[in-house]
C-alpha cells in the first residue's frame, strides 16, 4: 500500500533562516508527487508537482523539491522563511492505481 | 475567474442523518475528486470522477457515494452519518483525470465542515 511520511509534525524556523520540510514516500514505481499549502480556514493551494524530467522542482512562493528515487524523498526547501510562509504543508502522491494520498501535514511556525 | 465553489460551508446532522455536498468545478475541468480531512490530519482520498465515471476510490465505507452530472460538477453522498464523519470535506477540480500529467493538477475548494452531533 501506498503511503506518505512526513518527519516532523511541526517546524519553528526564524525569519530569514532555511526551511526544510521532510516527506518520504513507499512505492516500487516513482508515482507523481505534491506539495500542498494550506492557510488556516482554507484550502488547499499547490506549491510545486513532480511528474517526470527533472528531478528538482521549482514551486511558487520561493519554494523548491529534489525527487531522490535512492532516498524515496522529496523534501520542500526555502532559501529564506518569511512570516507569510507560516501554515500546514502536506506533501502527496498519487500512484498508478488513480489514488491520492497526502501526509499527516507539517506546521511551520516563522519566528520573527 | 471563479474557483472550485463548495456548498454549504457548514453542516450540522445528527448520528443517522443523511447528507449531500455539492461542488462545482472550474469551468473547463472536468475531473473532480472529493475527499476528507479530519481536524489535525491530512485529507484523506474518498473519489475520483472524469466525464461522469467514476476513475478511483479510496478506503471508505459504501455510505459514501457520489455522482456527477454532465456540467460537470458534483455531489457527494454520505448514508447512515456517524460522529466519525464530522470534518472538513474538500472538492478539487482538475483538467483531466489524475493518472494523465501535467492536466491532473488538482484545484481545491474552501471545503464543507460537516459536524455530526
Amino acid at each position: 500500500a501506498q503511503s506518505v511520511t512526513q518527519l516532523g509534525s511541526h517546524v519553528s524556523v526564524s525569519e530569514g533562516a532555511l526551511v526544510l520540510l521532510r516527506c518520504n514516500y513507499s512505492s516500487s514505481v516513482p508515482p507523481y508527487l505534491f506539495w500542498y499549502v494550506q492557510y488556516p480556514n482554507q484550502g488547499l493551494q499547490l506549491l510545486l508537482k513532480y511528474t517526470t524530467g527533472a528531478t528538482l522542482v521549482k514551486g511558487i512562493n520561493g519554494f523548491e523539491a529534489e525527487f531522490k528515487k535512492s532516498e524515496t524523498s522529496f523534501h520542500l526547501t526555502k532559501p529564506s522563511a518569511h512570516m507569510s510562509d507560516a501554515a500546514e504543508y502536506f506533501c502527496a502522491v498519487m500512484n498508478t492505481g488513480n489514488q491520492f494520498y497526502f501526509g499527516t501535514g507539517t506546521s511551520l511556525t516563522v519566528i520573527p | 475567474d471563479a474557483g472550485v465553489t463548495q456548498s454549504p460551508t457548514h453542516l450540522i446532522k445528527t448520528r443517522g442523518q443523511h447528507v449531500t455536498l455539492r461542488c462545482s468545478p472550474i469551468s473547463g475541468h472536468k475531473s473532480v475528486s472529493w475527499y476528507q480531512q479530519v481536524l489535525g490530519q491530512g485529507p484523506q482520498f474518498i473519489f475520483q470522477y472524469y466525464e461522469k465515471e467514476e476513475r478511483g476510490r479510496g478506503n471508505f465505507p459504501d455510505r459514501f457515494s457520489a455522482r456527477q452530472f454532465p456540467n460537470y460538477s458534483s455531489e457527494l453522498n454520505v448514508n447512515a452519518l456517524l460522529l466519525g464523519d464530522s470534518a472538513l470535506y474538500l472538492c478539487a477540480s482538475s483538467p483531466g483525470p489524475m493518472d494523465r500529467a501535467p492536466y491532473n493538477e488538482q484545484f481545491f475548494g474552501p471545503g464543507t465542515r460537516l459536524t455530526v452531533l
